[in-house]
């Protein structure tokens, strides 16, 4: 199977901006949750979907967002971007609640720079 | 509120020794804690879990031990390899595994 895909994998942007980062989960993973990593602050919860629902939300502004297609691929989006933005966004796939699978499987993540 | 701790930023060992790599919490209501180990410019990759109802798991080289009483979990790895060198995370899980609460990780050197 085919491991999760992210993209782009680096994206240079402006303050004010907005970004749009995409996430591909492994074939027949329905849940998809994000995080953003930066130095010193381990891995920070944003939000997890499952059929096209989010079903929890991290203590991030409104300013960061997301979705769930019905092909359970994923968009989240970052508007009026600010410096203390930048990190590394990583999104995570797993089968699904009551499938007994705990663990997430983890995309190569995207490196946002906002300068 | 940082829920999960790693108390430890770094970690150096000789190869062939034990490591050993601990994380704290403070819910108890965590139903599963787990182990993911990164190396730079990939994501995480999963290594080992434990529910909340034992004490101890094992994998190969990878054991983690639970101690409920004092919210602890650690992570043995014994022997050592030069290409255990990663950040370990510890994560745990509650809430029907809606969402998962990372510690801020320890970075392991295995020294050859």
């Amino acid at each position: 199977k085919a491991g999760v895909t992210q993209t782009p994998r680096y994206l240079i942007k402006t303050r004010g901006q907005q970004v749009t980062l995409s996430c591909s989960p492994i074939s027949g993973h329905r849940s998809v949750s994000w995080y953003q990593q930066t130095p010193g602050q381990g891995l920070q919860f944003l939000f997890e979907y499952f059929s096209e629902t989010q079903r929890n939300k991290g203590n991030f502004p409104g300013r960061f967002s997301g979705r769930q297609f019905s092909n359970s691929r994923s968009e989240m989006n970052v508007s009026t971007l600010e410096l203390g933005d930048s990190a590394l966004y990583l999104c995570a796939s797993s089968p699904g609640p009551l499938t007994g699978v705990v663990e997430q499987y983890f995309g190569p993540g995207t490196r946002l720079t906002v300068t | 509120d940082q829920q999960v701790k790693q108390n430890s930023p770094s970690l150096s060992v000789q190869e062939g020794r034990i490591s050993i790599l601990n994380c704290d919490y403070t819910n108890s209501m965590f139903d599963y804690f787990l182990w993911y180990k990164k190396y730079p410019a990939e994501g995480p990759t999963f290594l080992i879990s434990i529910s909340s109802i034992k004490d101890k798991n094992e994998d190969g080289r990878f054991t983690v031990f639970l101690n409920k009483s004092a919210k602890h979990l650690s992570l043995h790895i014994v022997p050592s390899q030069p290409g255990d060198s990663a950040v370990y995370f510890c994560a745990a899980v509650t809430g029907g595994y809606q969402k998962v609460t990372f510690g801020t990780g320890t970075k392991l050197q295995v020294i050859p």
